[in-house]
């Protein structure tokens, strides 16, 4: 199992700014994914996190959007960018082994006013 | 398109009576399914899996079942508790490895 913190938690942010959020994970891990969850949907994949190369984005995502970091084994960030209402979602960080159970951190909680 | 559906957004049953959530799916290739718990400012947690190779799973009060040729999964938790109250995904591994999430579904289980 892995235990993975996530900040902010929740944030209300203006349309047209930006917020960054934060994933840590207690251990090594080589990938770590973002996921969104959007109002009454389902959790979708933004992109897959990989340590020492650029992200892997899913259909209907972008880097320009999303940008992603992932310095290190234990750490990435996803930024939400240039936010708009339609942004307003909760955004979870996801680790494990693709194909196998995965643990999701708490969430982040967006709402674009 | 949707290629993970739980049809039921809600579900509400008495305490000690059989909670069955539902799912199904579009993709024959698929051949393995995951259920996950999700309480309310918390990230989704893994519950129980099926490979299918099987057509049933049993983890205590949890047991998921598969029907293949329907493309359809079901977890029945017995007896259900008040804190089994949370939305429920269903997730189907893609070929590529991906995890594919139902819409979730939401049970109540009144006291």
């Amino acid at each position: 199992s892995a235990v993975i913190s996530q900040k902010p938690s929740r944030d209300i942010c203006q349309r047209g700014t930006s917020l960054t959020i934060q994933c840590q994970v207690d251990s090594q891990v080589t990938m770590m994914f973002w996921y969104r969850q959007q109002p009454g949907q389902s959790l979708t994949l933004i992109a897959t996190a990989n340590q020492g190369s650029e992200a892997t984005y899913e259909s209907g995502f972008v880097i320009d959007k999303f940008p992603i970091s992932r310095p290190n084994l234990t750490f990435s960030t996803l930024t939400v960018s240039n936010m708009s209402p339609e942004d307003s979602s909760i955004y979870l960080c996801s680790v494990g082994n693709r194909g196998t159970e995965a643990f999701f951190g708490q969430g982040t909680r967006l709402t674009v006013v | 398109d949707q290629q993970v559906k739980q049809n039921s957004p809600s579900l509400s049953v008495q305490e000690g009576r059989i909670s069955i959530l539902n799912c199904d799916y579009t993709n024959s290739m698929f051949d393995y399914f995951l259920w996950y718990k999700k309480y309310p400012a918390e990230g989704p947690t893994f519950l129980i899996s099926i490979s299918s190779i099987k057509d049933k799973n049993e983890d205590g009060r949890f047991t998921v079942f598969l029907n293949k040729s329907a493309k359809h999964l079901s977890l029945h938790i017995v007896p259900s508790q008040p804190g089994d109250s949370a939305v429920y995904f269903c997730a189907a591994v893609s070929n590529t490895g991906k995890l594919i999430f139902g819409q979730g579904t939401t049970l109540q289980v009144k006291p």
